[in-house]
């Protein structure tokens, strides 16, 4: 049981340029979530997802973009990377429960880092 | 707005010792409160939660309890391993449908033996 895979791993990129963080779930959740860690911050909600072809803002949206076009996948996009984007980011997924909190199933993150 | 303090790392015990890590939070209605702990090179798993004053969340070991009157939620655990290393995220849900997390800033706990 995979639960939830994110890829790549790791990544560097240039000032400029741009890319597609990857979050895939095989638990059938409704809701997925893309979260940044930093530092002394926690973590930070970028976007999140309440269902397929559904997304929202976070705490952390300018800069990102995100993608939910099939159930399973959440996508992260960063279109033009600053150094401050230089960060770890998660990506979580949970059932939909109507009043009561399911527990949200984390990737093992992507450590990216903008030079 | 919600906000989660907790208790600035790193701590470093040895082990069998007690361990405290406090929590308190701030939130405009009344939430659910968890911790969350995050194995060194993984993903954050839920450890405990409550989701109502007096509340007690526990698991491995560690105990939580919901605490409205101080709006706290200390984790404790009674003798810590070397196993229980790890950072420890304290966190609150305001339901409101869309089941966002208000994380703590983690403290880092580290156990020799």
């Amino acid at each position: 049981n995979a639960g939830v895979t994110q890829t790549p791993k790791f990544r560097v990129l240039k000032t400029g340029q741009s890319m597609t963080l990857l979050c895939a779930q095989d638990m059938n959740h409704e809701y997925m979530y893309w979260y940044r860690q930093d530092p002394g911050m926690g973590l930070r909600l970028i976007h999140y997802s309440v269902g397929e072809g559904t997304t929202a803002k976070g705490e952390v949206p300018d800069g990102y973009n995100v993608s939910r076009l099939k159930k399973q996948n959440f996508l992260l996009g960063l279109e033009s990377a600053a150094p401050s984007q230089t960060s770890v980011y998660f990506c979580a997924s949970s059932y939909q429960r109507t009043g009561g909190h399911q527990p949200q199933h984390f990737g093992d993150g992507t450590r990216l880092s903008i030079l | 707005g919600n906000s989660v303090t907790q208790m600035e790392g790193p701590v470093t015990l040895s082990e069998e010792a007690f361990l405290t890590i406090n929590c308190t939070y701030t939130a405009t209605g009344y939430p659910s409160l968890f911790w969350y702990v995050q194995y060194p090179g993984e993903g954050l798993q839920l450890l405990l939660k409550a989701t109502k004053a007096d509340d007690k969340g526990s698991n491995k070991g560690f105990e939580a309890t919901y605490r409205k009157e101080t709006t706290s939620f200390h984790l404790e655990k009674g003798s810590v391993q070397v196993s229980d290393s790890a950072v420890y995220f304290c966190a609150l849900m305001l339901w409101d449908g869309n089941e966002k997390l208000t994380f703590g800033t983690g403290t880092r706990l580290t156990i020799i033996p």
